[in-house]
């Protein structure tokens, strides 16, 4: 257990859609990072939310957004959904944006376009 | 630019047998290195990691890895795998020029461990 939760556990929408994913950060931590993870692929990282600034992105499109709240939690939101968005979406919270700091992440959250 | 490759999709191997995943990275900096493992509906768990020092790095559950920077590598190595071994291995890559949490993945090798 690694004290980051995330839901829905999966989802099912179809194109053109829009959808919401939320995490739950470890308590304490301050930093969120977003990945998705295709099938058969390594996670890619989307973006990273640090004391509710965005604090990195990867090459992602602007349908892509994000927040951090101020008990840092986080959401990640889709729009214009695509079937190549199907993935697990899987968030990492930290205790700082540092390298040092150890990644802690949740179980993702299963997204299939139809 | 920064990319991680594991050559190995699929590895089986039997139980109690020796086990070495490999990777091999390129980063522009000096590079953080780690090995995540994922059960399946499981998020990613941490192995180990190296950032300095010692090039040979230990982790949990009995799994070291060796830093060659000359051969910009960071293999993972158990002595005897255990069935509950079985899982996929990522290997990542960072930096200090970068925040934590822009990490770099390989495509992961597939483990299976055979009784």
């Amino acid at each position: 257990e690694t004290g980051v939760t995330q839901s829905p556990t999966h989802l099912i929408k179809t194109r053109g859609q829009q959808v919401t994913l939320r995490c739950s950060s470890q308590s304490g931590h301050n930093t969120v990072s977003w990945y998705q993870q295709a099938l058969g692929q390594g996670p890619q990282f989307i973006f990273q939310y640090y004391r509710e600034e965005e604090n990195g992105r990867g090459n992602f499109p602007p349908r892509f957004s994000g927040l951090q709240f101020p008990n840092y939690s986080s959401e990640l939101n889709v729009n214009a959904l695509e079937l190549d968005d199907s993935a697990l979406y899987l968030c990492a919270s930290s205790l700082a944006a540092t390298p040092d700091e150890k990644l802690f992440f949740g179980s993702g959250t299963q997204l299939s376009v139809l | 630019a920064q990319s991680v490759t594991q050559p190995d999709i699929h590895i089986t191997v039997s139980e109690g047998a020796s086990l070495e995943l490999r990777c091999n990275y390129s980063y522009g900096a000096t590079p953080y290195l780690f090995w995540y493992v994922q059960s399946p509906g499981q998020g990613l768990q941490l192995l180990l990691k190296y950032f300095s020092g010692d090039t040979l790095v230990q982790g949990i559950k009995g799994f070291e890895a060796e830093f060659k920077r000359s051969q910009s590598s960071f293999n993972l190595r158990k002595p005897s795998v255990h069935w509950s071994d079985a899982a996929e291995y990522f290997c990542a890559v960072g930096g200090a020029g970068s925040t934590l949490g822009r990490l770099y993945f390989g495509r992961g090798t597939q483990l299976t461990v055979w009784p």
